[in-house]
């Protein structure tokens, strides 16, 4: 079974420092990876996703992430964070297999100091 | 262009009533999933329609059922509620059936319901 951990459930960084969020996913078979970010009242918005490839994936709004097979892991990286980054990012796994069904991690939740 | 839109946005039931969520995909997206995301968790995948036809159901009581009409909108029933279904409901659309691949999901804003 598929399952996604994401260890820091809040971090808190100041506008203009560098953000890394942790994702560990647990998957048999090579998976899909994506970060969603999720703004108060709103639905997720896709950042980037990862199927197969270059391991270091750019997304949108200055965001990128690193597949690393070794480690199992999926991190997010920003480095310069804007006030409007405050929000909750979620990480989570896909399969071709698997049709339209992500399994998410429990999100992290940023807050950006001024 | 039109994203996904969901139905209501918020609602109020109370223990036992019933509850009918509706989701617009993405003009020629044929493929709708919902998913459920409680206060503080991750969303969790309930169902997946394509061309009407059930492809996925996640680990989801039987009060829970949904369906796909021919324009390729969706509903998601409710049935008996409980305290415990207070969610986010999201629904997400895409081209085909393997949203995985190129076809990545696109997500509504969700319905917001609360069971009193």
């Amino acid at each position: 079974a598929q399952s996604v951990t994401q260890p820091d459930i809040h971090i808190t960084v100041s506008e203009g420092a560098s953000l890394e969020l942790r994702c560990n996913y647990s998957y048999g078979a090579t998976p899909y990876l994506f970060w969603y970010v999720q703004s108060p009242g709103q639905g997720l918005q896709l950042l980037l996703k990862y199927f197969s490839g270059d391991t270091l994936v750019q997304g949108i709004k200055g965001f990128e992430a690193e597949f690393k097979r070794s480690q199992s892991s999926f991190n997010l990286r920003k480095p310069s964070v804007h006030w409007s980054d405050a929000a909750e990012y979620f990480c989570a796994v896909g399969a071709k297999a698997a049709g339209n069904k992500l399994t998410f991690g429990g999100g992290t939740r940023v807050l950006v100091k001024p | 262009d039109a994203g996904v839109t969901q139905s209501p946005t918020h609602l109020i039931k109370t223990r036992g009533q019933h509850v009918t969520l509706r989701c617009s995909p993405i003009s020629g997206h044929k493929s709708v999933s919902w998913y459920q995301q409680v206060l503080g968790q991750g969303p969790q995948f309930i169902f997946q329609y394509y061309e009407k036809e059930e492809r996925g159901r996640g680990n989801f009581p039987d009060r829970f059922s949904a369906r796909q009409f021919p324009n390729y909108s969706s509903e998601l029933n409710v049935n008996a509620l409980l305290l415990g279904d207070s969610a986010l409901y999201l629904c997400a659309s895409s081209l085909a059936a393997t949203g995985t691949g190129a076809n990545v999901l696109t997500f509504g804003a969700g319905s917001r319901l609360t069971v009193l």
